[in-house]
């Protein structure tokens, strides 16, 4: 059965700090890795997906990494601000597992100002 | 607009009470899945569907049904089987692209309390 841990569980940064995220996951036969944000109370926001055959995706501040040899996968934050303040989730798509997702705990991040 | 809403967003149960969670999506999603989410843990899956008619149970099934109809809702009703309740629950659905189910796009959520 796959299993997906996050660490850290909480991270609380200054703004303007680079950061990184973790994730891991016990089965490498996965078809994609997807990074997710969620505010408090709210619904989840994709941020970046990454097929297994690709080492990394890139948008804007954001860029995730996946080495599926190691299962695990980094979600890089640039110069980050306040507004990056939420929870951030990784989910694992397994290869023939149709389209069900395996989340995370997730990582709880504040910037502060 | 297009996307995912789900209602209401707050829903109170009291004991032994049946109470059904909408969700309905315009985005001419083929799947949809619903999801529980606890405080410090991931989504779980409860159900999907994949087509019209049809759904499978995903890892927490238990005291929990659902009816697709029509393609764009996905009714989730939590029974009085299910003896803790009290959660966070989101909606998702994801097109078919080329015989393929894509990535999930989520509602809003819809958060139940247990009176």
């Amino acid at each position: 059965k796959q299993e997906v841990t996050q660490i850290p569980a909480a991270l609380s940064v200054p703004e303007g700090e680079n950061l990184v995220l973790n994730c891991s996951f016990t089965d490498s036969a996965i078809y994609n890795l997807q990074w997710f944000r969620q505010d408090p109370g709210k619904g989840l926001t994709s941020l970046l997906l990454i097929q297994s055959s690709q080492r990394e995706q890139t948008s804007g501040r954001l860029n995730a990494s996946l080495d599926k040899s190691s299962g695990r996968s980094t979600l890089y934050i640039a110069a980050s601000q306040p507004g990056d303040s939420a929870t951030y989730l990784c989910a694992v798509k397994l290869t023939g597992g149709g389209n069900k997702l395996t989340f995370g705990t997730g990582t709880q991040l504040k910037v502060e100002l | 607009d297009g996307g995912i809403t789900q209602s209401p967003k707050y829903l109170f149960r009291k004991e032994g009470q049946n109470v059904t969670l909408s969700c309905e999506q315009n985005l001419n999603h083929d799947a949809m899945y619903w999801y529980r989410q606890d405080p410090g843990q991931g989504l779980r899956l409860i159900y999907y569907s994949q087509i019209v008619n049809d759904f499978q149970k995903g890892d927490i099934a238990e005291g929990y049904s659902v009816s697709r109809e029509k393609k764009e809702s996905f009714p989730l009703t939590v029974t009085s089987a299910q003896k803790n309740p009290t959660a966070f629950y989101l909606c998702a659905s994801s097109p078919r692209v080329s015989g393929t189910l894509e990535t999930q796009y989520f509602g809003p959520g819809t958060r139940l309390l247990v009176l």
